[in-house]
C-alpha cells in the first residue's frame, strides 16, 4: 500500500528566513512525488515533481525539493520565503503499477511572519 | 491556456436534495478525475476517467454517487441522495494521460455544504 505522511500540520517561519516542508513516503516500487499548494477558497497548484535522474528537483515560485530513496523523503524547501507563501502545501506519490492512483498526505500549513 | 474549470463554486443543500457538480478539463487533456477532500485533509481519489471510460471508480460511494463523462470532454459529478457526511470540497482534475508521470492540474473546486 502506498502513503505519505507529512510530520508536521504547522510550520511557522520569518520572512527572508529558509524554508522546509517534511514528506516521507512508503511504496511499493518506484516512486513519483509531488507537490501542491493550496490558497484558500481556491483549488490545488502544481509546484513541482520528481519523477527519475537529478534528485533536487526545482520548481514554480523559487521552491526546489530534494529526493532521498535511502531516507524515503521529499523535502520541499525555498531559500527565502515570503510572506505570500503562506498556504497549505501537499505531498503526493503515484507509482505506476497496482491502482496506479495519487495518494496526498493530510498537508502542512506554512506561515510565513512578516 | 485556461485551467480546469468547475461550477458551481459554492453549494448549499438540505439532507436527502440531489446535487451535481460540472467540470470542464484543460483542453487535450484525456483524463479526468474527480477528489473529494474533506476539512483538514489531503484528497481523495473518487473517480477516474480516461477520455469517456471510467477506468477506476472503485472509491466511488455507488449507491448515491454516479459521474458521467459524455464524448469524453465534459463531467458531471452527482450526489442523491445527499447526507450530511458529504459536505466537503469537490475537485476535478485532469492529465494529458493517465501515466503515473503525468501531472494532475486541479480546478478551484466546489464545496458543498449539507444541512
Amino acid at each position: 500500500a502506498q502513503s505519505v505522511a507529512q510530520p508536521e500540520d504547522q510550520v511557522n517561519v520569518a520572512e527572508g528566513n529558509p524554508l522546509t516542508v517534511k514528506c516521507t513516503y512508503s511504496v511499493s516500487g518506484n516512486p513519483y512525488l509531488f507537490w501542491y499548494v493550496q490558497y484558500p477558497n481556491r483549488g490545488l497548484q502544481f509546484l513541482l515533481k520528481y519523477i527519475t535522474g537529478d534528485n533536487l528537483v526545482k520548481g514554480s515560485y523559487g521552491f526546489e525539493a530534494e529526493f532521498n530513496k535511502s531516507q524515503t523523503s521529499f523535502h520541499l524547501k525555498k531559500p527565502s520565503a515570503l510572506v505570500s507563501d503562506s498556504a497549505l502545501y501537499f505531498c503526493a506519490v503515484r507509482v505506476e503499477t497496482g491502482a496506479n492512483n495519487l495518494f496526498f498526505g493530510t498537508g502542512t500549513r506554512l506561515t510565513v511572519i512578516p | 491556456e485556461a485551467g480546469v474549470v468547475q461550477s458551481p463554486r459554492y453549494k448549499i443543500i438540505e439532507k436527502k436534495q440531489p446535487v451535481a457538480f460540472w467540470c470542464n478539463p484543460i483542453s487535450g487533456h484525456n483524463t479526468l478525475y474527480w477528489y473529494r477532500q474533506n476539512l483538514g485533509q489531503g484528497p481523495e481519489l473518487l473517480i477516474r476517467y480516461e477520455n469517456e471510460e471510467a477506468v477506476d471508480d472503485s472509491q466511488l460511494p455507488k449507491d448515491r454517487f454516479s459521474a458521467e463523462r459524455l464524448k469524453g470532454v465534459d463531467s458531471t459529478l452527482k450526489i442523491q441522495p445527499a447526507e450530511l457526511g458529504d459536505s466537503a470540497v469537490y475537485l476535478c482534475a485532469s492529465s494529458l494521460g493517465e501515466r503515473a508521470t503525468d501531472t494532475q492540474y486541479f480546478g478551484p473546486g466546489t464545496r458543498l455544504t449539507v444541512l
